[in-house]
């Protein structure tokens, strides 16, 4: 079946680029989210990707796709105290038929002031 | 607003006594679905509906039942709660396929104890 895979864990300094990786296994996904979650709250998604695109920027946030490689990558720029959280990728596919979403497990965020 | 609404936030039940999680969108969307999510496992899904009246199973649908008898309403039932089912669970919504990039808009949460 569909597997998405992250690290746990990252830990940057106030003001930096954070660089969150994922990587999945489903070579028919359709699209590609990011989601936030903070401490008690729901997720939020914060960006997707379609999977003909090669990259996407949208203000701090950019996400890069490596088709090939069936990589992922969310660029937080200027990361601030409030980006802490936890953020999970999670891809859609296959197209037609019922799109079914696979997430990954979360990588814990950790923002240094 | 746009919202997904569950009830209640918090649930400390007893084992065998049946409960149910209500979920309820305002967006007039197809889809909804119900995910549980556990430390180290991320979010796995329970089960989905695709319409009124259309329901299927996700990935660990053992232990849980759900109706669709309208489109705004996904309701969550543990007939027989059992401790492991102890969980934080998630409702989602969206539109149907066909959408394109469609997104899906959480609850809150729903954190389940079950002792």
């Amino acid at each position: 079946g569909e597997d998405v895979e992250q690290s746990l864990f990252l830990s940057v300094r106030e003001g930096d680029s954070s660089v969150i990786n994922c990587t999945y296994t489903d070579s028919s996904s359709t699209y590609l989210y990011w989601y936030k979650q903070e401490p008690g709250a729901g997720l939020q998604l914060l960006t997707y990707i379609f999977s003909n695109m090669d990259m996407k920027q949208d203000q701090r946030l950019t996400v890069l796709l490596n088709k090939k490689d069936k990589h992922l990558s969310l660029r937080i720029a200027d990361t601030q105290t409030g980006d802490s959280a936890i953020y999970f990728c999670a891809e859609r596919g296959p197209s037609g038929g019922y799109q079914k979403v696979t997430f990954g497990i979360g990588t814990k965020l950790q923002v240094i002031p | 607003e746009a919202q997904v609404t569950q009830n209640p936030r918090y649930l400390i039940t007893v084992t065998g006594k049946k409960l149910t999680v209500t979920c309820s969108q305002n967006m007039n969307h197809e889809y909804m679905s119900w995910y549980r999510q556990d430390p180290g496992l991320g979010l796995r899904q329970i089960y989905y509906s695709m319409n009124v009246e259309v329901t299927d199973k996700g990935d660990v649908p053992e232990g849980y039942k759900v109706s669709r008898k309208e489109k705004r309403n996904f309701p969550l039932i543990l007939e027989s709660p059992s401790p492991n089912q102890t969980s934080l669970y998630f409702c989602a919504s969206s539109f149907g396929q066909g959408r394109g990039n469609t997104e899906a808009f959480f609850g809150q949460g729903t954190r389940l104890t079950v002792v």
